[in-house]
């Protein structure tokens, strides 16, 4: 069964500060992986989608980047402001449809 | 993208009592998911519900529990049956778009605390 984990569980920054949120995964035989956002009482915004043969991508002030070998990914937020403050979720598929998500990462960025 | 709207957003329910929450897309699909979010939780897949066919379920979730219905291809409903306080969670409904479905694209959630 494919587990996901992701560090830290909860981080807290000054604004303008550069950050990295961490997903590993045990089965490296993914379809795609995806990071998400959550905000407080709220659904799941999608940020990023990574291809299983891409390495990275990029939207704005986030990248994601993939290791499959290695089972990992990191979501890179460049110039956190403080609306960046919600949960991040990594969730990765091995068919392509169903997902297996991570733990979160709280993320408060202090103004 | 999918635009998905879940009703209720929220609800507090006796024990022993059903809910059923309503997901609605803007556009077809083949596929959709039905999510569970326990406090402090992430989100643990119950079902899988295509047109036409009977829900597949999760490890751990049983249909007599979450029964599913989904009549067409813009539509699913997630009943939570004879409910208990342990049954108070986040649930989420799904859908995948893309090609071979590959994005995930979520409602915004149906908080349900029992009493």
């Amino acid at each position: 069964k494919q587990e996901v984990t992701q560090i830290p569980a909860a981080l807290s920054v000054p604004e303008g500060e550069n950050l990295v949120l961490n997903c590993s995964f045990t089965d490296s035989a993914i379809y795609n992986l995806q990071w998400f956002r959550q905000d407080p009482g709220k659904g799941l915004t999608s940020l990023l989608l990574i291809q299983s043969s891409q390495r990275e991508q990029t939207s704005g002030r986030l990248n994601a980047s993939l290791d499959k070998s290695s089972g990992r990914s990191t979501l890179y937020i460049a110039a956190s402001q403080p609306g960046d403050s919600a949960t991040y979720l990594c969730a990765v598929s091995l068919t392509g449809n169903q997902f297996y998500f991570g733990t979160g990462t709280s993320l408060t960025v202090i103004p | 993208s999918a635009v998905i709207s879940q009703k209720p957003s929220r609800d507090i329910c006796q024990r022993g009592t059903s809910l059923t929450i309503q997901c609605q897309v803007d556009s077809q699909v083949t596929m959709m998911f039905w999510y569970r979010q326990q406090p402090g939780q992430s989100l643990t897949l119950i079902a899988t519900a295509n047109q036409g066919s009977e829900a597949t379920y999760e490890s751990g979730f049983v249909i007599d529990k979450f029964p599913i219905s989904r009549p067409n291809l813009t539509f699913s409903t997630l009943t939570v049956s004879n409910m208990s306080p342990e049954d108070s969670s986040i649930y989420l409904c799904s859908v995948g778009m893309g090609r071979r479905g590959t994005e995930a694209f979520f409602g915004q959630g149906t908080r349900l605390t029992v009493v």
